[in-house]
């Protein structure tokens, strides 16, 4: 069980819109920073969206990413069938005072 | 450009000890404002936080696992280093070793994951 919640699964069609959520509490979302991966099969996971709402240099505008009180969203729009992958956000718990993840969505462009 | 490379036996006995070496090329390990991290990814399952040591020597845990966790860092070879105790087969999984950024704003810390290495499969079996 992890501490922070993601479903499980998301799906929609190429050049849809699609958001991710990310479900937590004060002592992590609440007060820290978002960050949120996204992971190939076989892969290692890559840094996406930093900072709550931050793109690396050579990710697309098509995701976004934000926070409001104790969760987060990831957002993708313009869907392609490259964007299928898992999705995973993180951030620091202080009161275990351990960085925590969500579970991981996989993301199904059909 | 950082590059990090685990290493080490991709077969433990249950009840032995694991041990990894994350091998950093392109930055230094004693500089800068990072945290240098071992995380891992059992089959089909998401991603677990294991510890992390800082520039300056500076330890942190997962509490589930801290009692058979150490991290540590040799920086004449700049590499660190992970020892998992008493492993059983809930200990096999993919390790990854990675730098996350930290630093501050208004006192906040943020903190990230920049860099990864590719993964190793480390397997607990008799």
């Amino acid at each position: 069980q992890s501490v922070l919640t993601q479903p499980p699964s998301v799906s929609a069609a190429p050049g849809q819109k699609v958001t991710i959520s990310c479900s937590g509490s004060s002592s992590n979302i609440g007060n820290s920073y978002v960050s949120w991966y996204h992971q190939l099969p076989g892969t290692a996971p890559k840094l996406l969206i930093y900072d709550n709402d931050k793109r690396p240099s050579g990710i697309p505008d098509r995701f976004s990413g934000s926070k409001s009180g104790t969760s987060a969203t990831l957002g993708i729009t313009g869907l392609q069938t490259g964007d299928e992958a898992n999705y995973c956000c993180g951030t620091w718990d202080s009161s275990l005072g351990a960085w925590v993840f969500g579970g991981g969505t996989q993301l199904t462009v059909l | 450009q950082v590059q990090l490379q685990e290493s080490g036996p991709g077969l433990v006995k249950p009840s032995q000890t694991l041990s990894l070496t994350c091998a950093v090329s392109g930055g230094s390990i004693s500089s800068g404002t990072y945290y240098w991290t071992w995380i891992r990814q059992p089959a089909g399952k998401g991603l677990e936080w294991i510890g992390r040591i800082y520039t300056s020597g500076t330890t942190n845990y997962n509490p589930s696992l801290r009692s058979r966790v150490t991290v540590s860092a040799d920086t004449s070879k700049n590499q660190f280093s992970l020892k998992l105790t008493s492993v059983t087969a809930a200990d096999t999984a993919v390790y990854y070793c990675a730098r996350q950024r930290y630093y501050e704003i208004s006192g906040h810390p943020i903190y990230y994951f920049d860099y990864w290495g590719q993964g190793t499969l480390v397997t607990v079996s008799s």
